[in-house]
Parts: structure tokens; C-alpha cells; sequence
């Protein structure tokens, strides 16, 4: 059975630009969180969607956006970017909102 | 605000031997806590979670214990083995939404042979 699956695995965009992240949920999961992790630090809650509605969004800017599609897949766009929003971007899924699997992450660089 | 902390950054264990990782909160409105593990270039790995109506709970080396009066958790596990090496993030649930997590810092666990 496929895992969850993040693409691209890595990405450099330069300061300003818009990115975009993509992430397939495991396969009956209706929920996916996106979680930002900066280097020597733990995944930071960004947004939770379930059934292609946001229900939550933690302490990020405007910036930072992020929707679901029919088919459960989701994805997270964030604009005008800065040095500080290089990180490992990570996708999880659930089906109960308890022990989340993630993917792999984006490994996105800002130069 | 660091509502998850683990103060220990790094932990070397011998193989076979019991290796211990601790995690404080500083907030009591969590229903579960859970205990992932990351390999480097992989997402981090579901372990073991508790609720918070309990003390311990176990899974094969695994046993994790909840101290609710001293806002502690701790993750054993018994043997250590040397692919058990990874870093270990502990996870509160907020009671007050379903929807996420609040991660630790991480301990880097390093059992040797």
C-alpha cells in the first residue's frame, strides 16, 4: 500500500517567488495536516483539512495557504517567500485524528 | 510559548540496554500524547500514543508513561537496539481541537554496539 506521497522531494526558489507543494493522502484517509519543520526544531502545525474544509490553521501568515480536493489530495501554496520559510515541508493523513502517518517532506530552499 | 519540551537533545545508550526519553508539558488541556520517531530524509513515524485517562502503555519494547501531576511523559525502551537510533519527537493532542499537534523539540537517540 502507497504511503503518503509529497512531491517534489526538493525545490529551490529564490526570494519572492511562489511555491507550490502537493501531497496524496494514504488511500481511505480523509484528513491531511501540512507541518513546517525548521531544522533542529519539531514539526509546527500549519493547517488541517478533512473532507476538502480547513479545520485548522496555526500561527503562520497570510502567506501560507492550502486547499483539498475531491479526491482527498492537498495542496500547500505559499507566496512571496522568505529566507526563513526554508524547511522541510511535511504532509500526514489520518483516518481517526489520532497517530497521524506523514510522507517524506519537501525539502524547500530559499536563496 | 514551548508547550512540549524535551530538554535532552542527545542520548547514547548501549546496545541491549534501556534507553529513556523524557518529555515535559506545560499545559493540561491534552486528551493524547504520542511518541514518533524520525529516520534522516524519512517523515517521522508513529510509535505509540497514550490518553490521557491513562499512566502507561505498552508495544512490544516499547512502554510509554504519562505522569499527569508532574506533566511528564517518558518513552522506554527495552532492549535498545542499534537500528532503534533516530530522533525521537514527543506530541500533545489540545483538547480543545482534534486537528493538531504540538510537537517537541526532538532527542537524538544513538544506541552502540
Amino acid at each position: 500500500d502507497a504511503g503518503v506521497t509529497q512531491s517534489p522531494t526538493h525545490l529551490i526558489k529564490t526570494r519572492g517567488q511562489h511555491v507550490t507543494l502537493r501531497c496524496s493522502p494514504i488511500s481511505g484517509h480523509k484528513s491531511v495536516s501540512w507541518y513546517q519543520q525548521v531544522l533542529g526544531q519539531g514539526p509546527q502545525f500549519i493547517f488541517q483539512y478533512y473532507e476538502k474544509e480547513e479545520r485548522g490553521r496555526g500561527n503562520f501568515p497570510d502567506r501560507f495557504s492550502a486547499r483539498q480536493f475531491p479526491n482527498y489530495s492537498s495542496e500547500l501554496n505559499v507566496n512571496a517567500l522568505l529566507l526563513g520559510d526554508s524547511a522541510l515541508y511535511l504532509c500526514a493523513s489520518s483516518l481517526n485524528a489520532v497517530g497521524y502517518t506523514f510522507g517524506s517532506g519537501t525539502r524547500l530552499t530559499v536563496v | 510559548d514551548q508547550q512540549v519540551k524535551q530538554n535532552s537533545p542527545s542520548l547514547s545508550v548501549q546496545e541491549g540496554r534501556i534507553s529513556i526519553l523524557n518529555c515535559d508539558y506545560t499545559n493540561s488541556m491534552f486528551d493524547y500524547f504520542l511518541w514518533y520517531k524520525k529516520y534522516p530524509a524519512e517523515g517521522p513515524t508513529f510509535l505509540i500514543s497514550i490518553s490521557s485517562i491513562k499512566d502507561k502503555n505498552e508495544d512490544g519494547r516499547f512502554t510509554v508513561f504519562l505522569n499527569k501531576s508532574a506533566k511528564h511523559l517518558s518513552l522506554h525502551i527495552v532492549p535498545s537496539q542499534p537500528g532503534d537510533s533516530a530522533v525521537y519527537f514527543c506530541a500533545a493532542r489540545p483538547t480543545s481541537g482534534t486537528y493538531k499537534y504540538i510537537f517537541g523539540t526532538g532527542t537524538r537517540l544513538k544506541v552502540l554496539a
